[in-house]
């Protein structure tokens, strides 16, 4: 079981505005930055947002980090079939000194 | 351009020690603020961190596996070796090495090592 909480699965259609979760606590999200990785098939997973809503080089603006409280969402707007992938929140934790992942969110764009 | 490259054997047996070796290129781990991690990814399962090692060789490793794990540095050949012990088949997965970024917890991935653990 994950520390960081997101939901299995997500799903939108072309054009549509995504958001996934990631519920964490006091110890990880709520006081340390937190980033957010994708995995599409077959590849090593991928930088996508870091320090809560910055965006690499290269990462289209339809990405963008948000985080309220002990949670974060990431948010892909004008979905496209390309963004099909696993995405994955993780942040510094300090009670466990060490970083810690959400167990990971399956975006289908139907 | 940054790479890390993991290698590795791809099958040890139940009980025997695995080692995995990063290369990477493009940076130094004797530079100020770099480190690397290990972390792995089961089949169908998440992401979990392993292990980090900074420039000053400071360690760091997953609560859950620390008595297994041992991280080491070898700076004059840009290499980042994992050592794990008692290997189980749980322990089947995806290693992957990441350089540590300056804002973000990883900005570089190597492509990664599958290894079965199976007798």
């Amino acid at each position: 079981q994950s520390v960081l909480t997101q939901p299995p699965s997500a799903s939108g259609t072309p054009g549509q505005r995504v958001t996934i979760s990631c519920s964490g606590s006091n110890s990880n999200i709520g006081s340390n930055t937190f980033d957010w990785y994708q995995r599409l098939p077959g590849t090593a997973p991928k930088l996508l947002i870091f320090s809560n809503n910055q965006r690499p080089s290269g990462v289209p603006d339809r990405f963008s980090g948000s985080r309220s409280g002990a949670s974060a969402s990431l948010a892909i707007s004008g979905l496209q079939s390309e963004d099909e992938a696993d995405y994955y929140c993780a942040a510094w934790d300090d009670g466990l000194n060490g970083v810690v992942f959400g167990g990971g969110t399956k975006l289908t764009v139907l | 351009q940054v790479t890390l490259r993991e290698s590795g054997p791809a099958l040890v047996k139940p009980t025997q020690t695995l080692t995995l070796t990063c290369t990477f290129s493009g940076f130094s781990l004797s530079t100020s603020a770099m480190c690397v991690n290990w972390i792995r990814q089961p089949p169908g399962k998440a992401l979990e961190w392993l292990a980090r090692i900074d420039w000053d060789d400071d360690e760091y490793y997953n609560t859950s596996l620390k008595t297994r794990l041992t991280i080491s540095k070898d700076t004059s050949k840009n290499q980042v070796v994992l050592t794990m012990t008692n290997m189980d088949p749980v322990d089947t997965a995806t290693y992957y090495c990441t350089r540590c970024g300056h804002n973000s917890y990883f900005d570089y991935w190597g492509q990664g090592a599958l290894v079965t653990v199976s007798s």
